[in-house]
């Protein structure tokens, strides 16, 4: 199965500064997916994330707020730009395999 | 509707059986999935089944589907102070779309 990493694995930010997570696959992959849990809470898929195509989002988020780069198939990034304290999750990259959806480590983001 | 119920909190001793419920209302999902995500970690695959089997067993889990009641459960067997974790189920609609519905999560607490 793919190997996710994710970088950072955890940041403390102030409101109104942005941050960019990066997600690296060990295999090139079609589409990558960024999840957001809220603390105590399910997954919410943000957007799909497809190599030399914009983004689709899912309902209830904006490519302002959480723009995304796909530059090649096994590199993604997302970016929390305007952080406010409801921003605070973890931010998880995924992809697919035969067996189902794989999961990066997350990225732990506290906005202050 | 697209809701995925889990019950939020379930306590077992340790040796004992574990059964995590799960209910989904999309009749049409194609596979539906366990995952395990333990403190500070990305969500971990444990198994899957097909929505046309009522059982599948891996070692010490063993998943139960009751389609006409849109019911899943997953047993772990001997339960261990490892197996203390949040669980998600989690639905998938037919291909095309890849999007998968995750439940509410089920925080499992062994009890040495």
């Amino acid at each position: 199965s793919a190997v996710i990493s994710q970088k950072p694995s955890r940041d403390i930010c102030q409101r109104g500064t942005s941050l960019t997570i990066q997600c690296q696959v060990d295999s090139q992959v079609t589409m990558m997916f960024w999840y957001r849990q809220q603390p105590g809470q399910s997954l919410t898929l943000i957007a799909t994330a497809n190599q030399g195509s914009e983004a689709t989002y899912e309902s209830g988020f904006v490519i302002d707020k959480f723009p995304i780069s796909r530059p090649n198939l096994t590199f993604s990034t997302l970016t929390v730009s305007n952080m406010s304290p409801e921003d605070s999750s973890i931010y998880l990259c995924s992809v697919d395999d035969a067996s189902g959806a794989r999961f990066g480590p997350g990225t732990r983001l506290t906005v202050l | 509707g697209e809701d995925v119920e889990q019950s939020l909190f379930l306590s077992v001793r340790e040796g004992d059986s574990s059964v995590i419920n799960c209910t989904y209302t999309d009749s049409s999902s194609t596979y539906l999935y366990w995952y395990k995500q333990e403190p500070g970690a990305g969500l971990q695959l444990l198994t899957y089944i097909f929505s046309n089997m009522d059982m599948k067993q891996d070692q010490r889990l063993t998943v139960l589907l009751n389609k006409k009641d849109k019911h899943l459960s997953l047993r772990i067997a001997d339960t261990q102070t490892g197996d203390s974790a949040i669980y998600f189920c989690a639905e998938s609609k037919p291909s095309g779309t890849y999007k998968y519905i995750f439940g509410t999560g089920t925080r499992l607490k062994v009890l040495a």
